[in-house]
C-alpha cells in the first residue's frame, strides 16, 4: 500500500523567510503533483513533476523530485502572506491506463506579517 | 470552457437517504475520478473511470456507486447515506493523451449526513 507523508503538517513562518516542505512516498513512482488549497476552496495545480531530477519554479515556489530517494520538496523563498494555504503533494501510481493519485495529509502554511 | 463542474455545492441528508452528486467536464477528458476529503486529511480516491462505460474502485468505494455513460458526465451515487459519509466530495478529470496526466478538480460538494 502506497503511503505519502508530508512534513511538517503545520508551518507558521514570518514574511520574508525561507522554508521547505517535504513529501516522502513509499512506492516507486515517476510522477508527482503539488496542489494548493485555500480554505473552503478546491485544489489548484501548482507543479507536475514527471521524472527524476525534475525541478520547476513559479514565483516564490520551487518544487523538485528525487525518485531514487522517493522524495519531493516544495521550497518557499521569501514568503509573503498570499502564500498562506494548505499544500498537498500527490503521487501517481499507474495501473494500465488508470492513473490513481494518493495524497499526502497536507501542510498548512501560515505566513505572518 | 467551464472546466469541471459539480452540483450541488451543499447538501444535507438524513441517514438512509440516497442521492446523486453530479459531475461534468467539457474538456473531452477520458479520465474522471471522485475523491472525498475529510478534516485534516488529504483526498482519498473513491471511484474512477478511464472512459465511457469503464469504471473501477479506488481506495474507499464502499457505500458509493458510479457509472459513466458519456465522456462528459460521471455521477456519484450514495446508496444509503451514513454519518461517516459526511465529507467534501471533489470530482476531477484528466487527459491521458499527453504525458502529464494532470488532474483538474471541480469546486466540490459539501455533504452533511445527520
Amino acid at each position: 500500500e502506497l503511503k505519502v507523508e508530508q512534513n511538517p503538517l503545520f508551518l507558521s513562518m514570518q514574511e520574508g523567510k525561507n522554508y521547505t516542505i517535504y513529501c516522502n512516498y513509499s512506492t516507486t513512482s515517476d510522477r508527482l503533483y503539488w496542489y494548493r488549497q485555500d480554505p473552503g476552496k478546491s485544489l489548484e495545480s501548482l507543479f507536475v513533476l514527471l521524472s527524476n531530477g525534475a525541478v520547476k519554479q513559479e514565483g516564490r515556489l520551487m518544487a523538485s523530485l528525487d525518485t531514487k530517494a522517493r522524495l519531493s520538496t516544495l521550497h518557499i523563498t521569501a514568503a509573503v502572506h498570499d502564500l498562506s494555504a494548505t499544500y498537498f503533494c500527490a503521487v501517481d501510481i499507474r495501473t494500465g491506463t488508470a492513473s490513481k493519485l494518493t495524497f499526502g495529509t497536507g501542510t498548512r502554511l501560515q505566513v505572518t506579517l | 470552457n467551464a472546466g469541471v463542474t459539480q452540483t450541488p455545492k451543499f447538501q444535507v441528508l438524513k441517514t438512509g437517504q440516497s442521492m446523486t452528486l453530479q459531475c461534468a467536464q467539457d474538456m473531452n477528458h477520458e479520465y474522471m475520478s471522485w475523491y472525498r476529503q475529510d478534516p485534516g486529511m488529504g483526498l482519498r480516491l473513491i471511484h474512477y473511470s478511464v472512459g465511457a462505460g469503464i469504471t473501477d474502485q479506488g481506495e474507499v468505494p464502499n457505500g458509493y456507486n458510479v457509472s459513466r455513460s458519456t465522456t462528459e458526465d460521471f455521477p456519484l451515487r450514495l446508496l444509503s447515506a451514513a454519518p461517516s459519509q459526511t465529507s467534501v466530495y471533489f470530482c476531477a478529470s484528466s487527459s491521458h493523451r499527453g504525458f502529464s496526466y494532470e488532474q483538474y478538480f471541480g469546486p466540490g460538494t459539501r455533504l452533511t449526513v445527520t
